[in-house]
């Protein structure tokens, strides 16, 4: 079975700084890693994924992930936060094999001016 | 629309009562996803429809739920004698292909709230 872990439900970051939500996995099989976002009354969109190659993946709005094997992780970063940034982030982990995205339970990014 | 249409938005049902929520997925889209968001839970996974294969039921939690996909594209679920622990978001989702592997992408519809009093 596979899960994935966030610690902590909120992380809150002043305009500017750097943001930086967690993301650790478990799966007994090489994952395939996503990060999704879910603004405000929104449905949720896909900010980046990890398949295979390149471990330092970029995505949308400046958001970039590192997938280190050794760690399971798979962390959420971005150098400078914008107001804009504020919503639901969900990491989230599958394989080869399964067809469904297992996700986490979320992290609710806040930033302050 | 272009996106995944989630009806109704909203449902306020009493205990006991069936509900059934629809999804209309991207035109062109062979698979199909629910899932269903509760507060501080995150997105539990429910059903999956790909094509004309067997669904894979391997989420739904219990047999007062069910879900059926007609003709490949609109789906509804339905929830039978609602309980109030039922309460949460159900999020329809669609993709290309079999999996998030094809396009690595699900697009989601905004879901639907359902309240059970």
């Amino acid at each position: 079975a596979q899960s994935v872990t966030q610690l902590g439900s909120h992380v809150s970051v002043s305009e500017g700084a750097l943001v930086l939500l967690r993301c650790n996995y478990s799966s007994s099989v090489p994952p395939y890693l996503f990060w999704y976002v879910q603004y405000p009354n929104q449905g949720l969109q896909l900010l980046l994924k990890y398949t295979t190659g390149a471990t330092l993946v970029k995505g949308i709005n400046g958001f970039e992930a590192e997938f280190k094997k050794s760690e399971t992780s798979f962390h959420l970063t971005k150098p400078s936060a914008h107001m804009s940034d504020a919503a639901e982030y969900f990491c989230a982990v599958s394989d080869l094999r399964q067809s469904k995205l297992t996700f986490g339970k979320g992290i609710t990014l806040s930033v302050r001016p | 629309g272009a996106g995944v249409s989630q009806s109704p938005s909203n449902k306020v049902t009493e205990k006991g009562k069936d509900v059934e929520l629809r999804c209309d997925p991207i035109s062109g889209h062979t698979a199909l996803y629910w899932y269903r968001q509760s507060l501080g839970q995150g997105l539990e996974f429910l059903i999956y429809f790909q094509g004309n294969s067997a669904p894979d039921k391997s989420g739904l939690p219990s047999d007062r739920f069910s879900a059926e996909r007609t003709g490949g594209s609109v789906s509804t679920l339905t929830i039978q004698r609602t309980q109030q622990e039922d309460s949460a978001v159900y999020l329809c989702a669609s993709s290309f292909a079999r999996g998030p592997m094809g396009t690595g992408e699900l697009f989601f519809g905004e879901g639907s709230r359902l309240t059970v009093l």
